[in-house]
């Protein structure tokens, strides 16, 4: 079955550190996305991909970075600049081509939480 | 802009009520609309979709109508179940943002035996 696979479930990590989530798919889709979500906010855009070796920011960048180095694979660090690093982080991808309507696919999700 | 809002949660129904959770946008154009679904821990998964206004999305049992004249997209259900306990969000996408969503604060929903 195709799909979103992200892991691991669960990262504990120390304030300070690097961390790095990983987001992989075998959908065949050319756009990938990352989110985070946090109690009450709803989920906010953090980084899009809609091509291999392209990327940009989403609403908040900041303190995280992305590489997009194969059509299925689109790794998100938190990085020790990232002020509120412990969330619940999502991975998606789909088929977006400009103007179509294409529905987002969701991974399971990384719980993070930095002490 | 763009943006999406959901009536505030936490909803609780006992089994077999009637639900509706109200979702209104703000937008260019006429674009798609979504609900997606977040049960317990995992992510999110596409609920429905409506492409085009008086379009009416359907799945589950759920349903939900897009109405450019009241810039509306509520998502209803006859009669819940104790399955249906979850966070629903309701999504905008951004065509010329590479298809990004724009999702409202999602609305929690527990249905009680």
């Amino acid at each position: 079955d195709g799909g979103i696979t992200q892991s691991p479930k669960y990262l504990f990590r120390k304030e300070g550190q690097n961390v790095t989530l990983s987001c992989e798919q075998n959908l065949n889709h050319d756009a990938m996305y990352w989110y985070r979500q946090d109690p009450g906010q709803g989920l906010r855009l953090i980084y899009y991909s809609q091509i291999v070796n392209d990327f940009q920011k989403g609403d908040i960048a900041e303190g995280y970075s992305v590489s997009r180095e194969k059509k299925e694979s689109f790794p998100l660090t938190v990085t020790s600049a990232q002020k509120n690093p412990t969330a619940f982080y999502l991975c998606a991808s789909s088929t977006h081509t400009g103007g179509s309507a294409s529905p987002l696919h969701f991974g399971n999700g990384t719980r993070l939480t930095v002490t | 802009g763009n943006s999406v809002t959901q009536m505030e949660g936490p909803v609780t129904l006992s089994e077999e009520a009637f639900l509706t959770i109200n979702c209104t946008y703000t937008a260019t154009g006429y674009p798609s609309l979504f609900w997606y679904v977040q049960y317990p821990g995992e992510g999110l998964q596409l609920l429905l979709k409506a492409t085009k206004a008086d379009d009416k999305g359907s799945n589950k049992g759920f349903e939900a109508t897009y109405r450019k004249e009241t810039t509306s997209f509520h998502l209803e259900k006859g009669s819940v179940q104790v399955s249906d306990s979850a966070v629903y969000f309701c999504a905008l996408p951004l065509y010329n943002q590479g298809g990004k969503l724009i999702f409202g604060q999602g609305t929690e929903l527990s249905v009680k035996p």
